[in-house]
């Protein structure tokens, strides 16, 4: 069955310390996202990748690092410098479609603790 | 920035009512999408609306957009406690940026 893949499911960091979250699609889908949801919120935009070895950043990449060095893979890094990491992460993927006509297929998420 | 905004942000209804959930919006959209999360999962998508059509169905759901007012609404019809879940509307900024609005909770008694 095709879909998107998270990896871990839950995921603890400890002071100072880097994480990197697995995003995998076998969709074929040439877009790439990364999402943060806080509890009770909506969804805000980290980045987005449309094509390989290329990605943007969304409305708050400040502490995040992303790389799409192949199409099926966007893996994202927290990085020390995100004073407030806990999160439910979402990653989804799409067709490239013009004005956004493509849906959103979406993995189920890796939630991200403090230590 | 969040363009959607989902209201009421929280819904209890009985099973086998209808429930309904509105959307507003601030800028000029080529189309709208509703996403349902169950729990702790990812989201689904469930209809999109293109700027030039005022009414879609999808099995039990019905959603209407209305540009004039920038606002979309989602019927969910002959509700059933599966339904319980968050439904959220998106609209799209630039080419490809989907912006998500805080959702709405509902909640299906038995």
């Amino acid at each position: 069955d095709g879909g998107i893949t998270q990896s871990p499911k839950y995921l603890f960091r400890k002071e100072g310390q880097n994480v990197t979250l697995s995003c995998e699609q076998n969709l074929n889908h040439d877009a790439m996202y990364w999402y943060r949801q806080d509890p009770g919120q909506g969804l805000r935009l980290i980045y987005y990748s449309q094509i390989v070895n290329d990605f943007q950043k969304g409305d708050i990449a400040e502490g995040y690092s992303v790389s799409r060095e192949k199409k099926e893979s966007f893996p994202l890094t927290v990085t020390s410098a995100q004073k407030n990491p806990t999160a439910f992460y979402l990653c989804a993927s799409s067709r490239w479609g013009q004005g956004g006509n493509q849906p959103q297929h979406f993995g189920d998420g890796t939630r991200l603790s403090i230590l | 920035s969040q363009q959607g905004e989902e209201d009421p942000q929280a819904l209890s209804i009985q099973e086998g009512e209808n429930a309904t959930m509105n959307c507003s919006y601030k800028t000029s959209i080529n189309n709208l999408q509703w996403y349902r999360q169950n729990s702790g999962r990812g989201l689904v998508h469930l209809i999109l609306i293109r700027s030039n059509e005022r009414e879609k169905h999808s099995g039990r759901l019905r959603v209407t957009l209305d540009t004039s007012k920038k606002s979309s609404s989602l019927l969910i019809t002959a509700s059933r406690a599966a339904d319980t879940a968050s439904y959220f509307c998106a609209t799209v900024q630039g080419a490809q940026k989907l912006v998500f609005g805080q959702g709405t909770r509902l909640t299906i008694n038995p």
